[in-house]
């Protein structure tokens, strides 16, 4: 059982917006402005699409944003494209001891 | 352009030892400030932290390994090292080696994952 909680699919039609929820608790989302998001398709590594709760690294997309609200972070995918559909991961700093947790995954489909 | 890749055994039988490599190319495992991580993903689940090692040599591992992982580091070849005692057939997964940017909070860089099958 995976410590931050995703919903396991979730799905959207080309051009619409879908929001992918990751809920925590106070001591890893609630407690550090450091949740990141990870795209993984399939037989490949995961791709760090947002850092520090709503950064973009250089190349990501603008249709990707993140935010954060008390323990639950969110990732939303605006405009869907085709490429888009893969598994996304949220992870968060929780600290130094237990260092870094994952959630469970969220399988996006575009339909 | 910072690559991780990994290497090692594809096949080990329980209850021996998993012994993995990261070679880092593009820059150096001594420079920060960054930790050199390995994560592993069992088919078809999610991703979990295996452990880490600093600049430094300074190690923090998952607390449900801790007592079976020791990560090192060769600063003269540019690797580090995950090894893993006494294997079982939950062990098997992808493993991937990663960069953490304690700038950034977040795994910036990816191995590709080696698969590793334990299986007598």
């Amino acid at each position: 059982q995976s410590a931050l909680t995703q919903p396991p699919s979730t799905s959207g039609s080309p051009g619409q917006s879908v929001t992918i929820s990751c809920t925590g608790t106070s001591s890893d989302v609630g407690g550090y402005n450091y949740v990141s998001w990870y795209q993984q398709h399939p037989g490949k590594a995961p791709k760090l699409m947002i850092y520090e709760v709503i950064q973009r690294p250089s190349g990501v997309p603008d249709r990707f944003s993140g935010s954060k609200s008390g323990n639950t972070a969110s990732l939303t995918v605006s405009g869907l494209q085709a490429e888009d559909e893969a598994d996304y991961y949220c992870s968060s700093y929780a600290g130094s001891s237990t260092f870094v947790v994952f959630g469970g995954g969220t399988k996006l489909t575009v339909l | 352009q910072v690559q991780l890749q990994e290497s090692g055994p594809g096949l080990v039988k329980p209850p021996q030892t998993l012994s993995l490599t990261c070679t880092v190319s593009g820059g150096s495992v001594t420079s920060g400030p960054y930790y050199w991580s390995w994560i592993r993903q069992p088919a078809g689940k999610g991703l979990e932290w295996i452990g880490r090692i600093n600049t430094s040599g300074s190690t923090n591992y998952n607390p449900s390994l801790q007592s079976r992982v020791t990560i090192s580091v060769d600063t003269s070849k540019n690797q580090f090292f995950l090894k893993l005692s006494s294997v079982t057939a939950a062990d098997t997964a992808l493993y991937y080696c990663a960069r953490w940017g304690t700038n950034t909070g977040s795994f910036d860089y990816w191995g590709q994952g080696t698969l590793v099958t334990v299986s007598s």
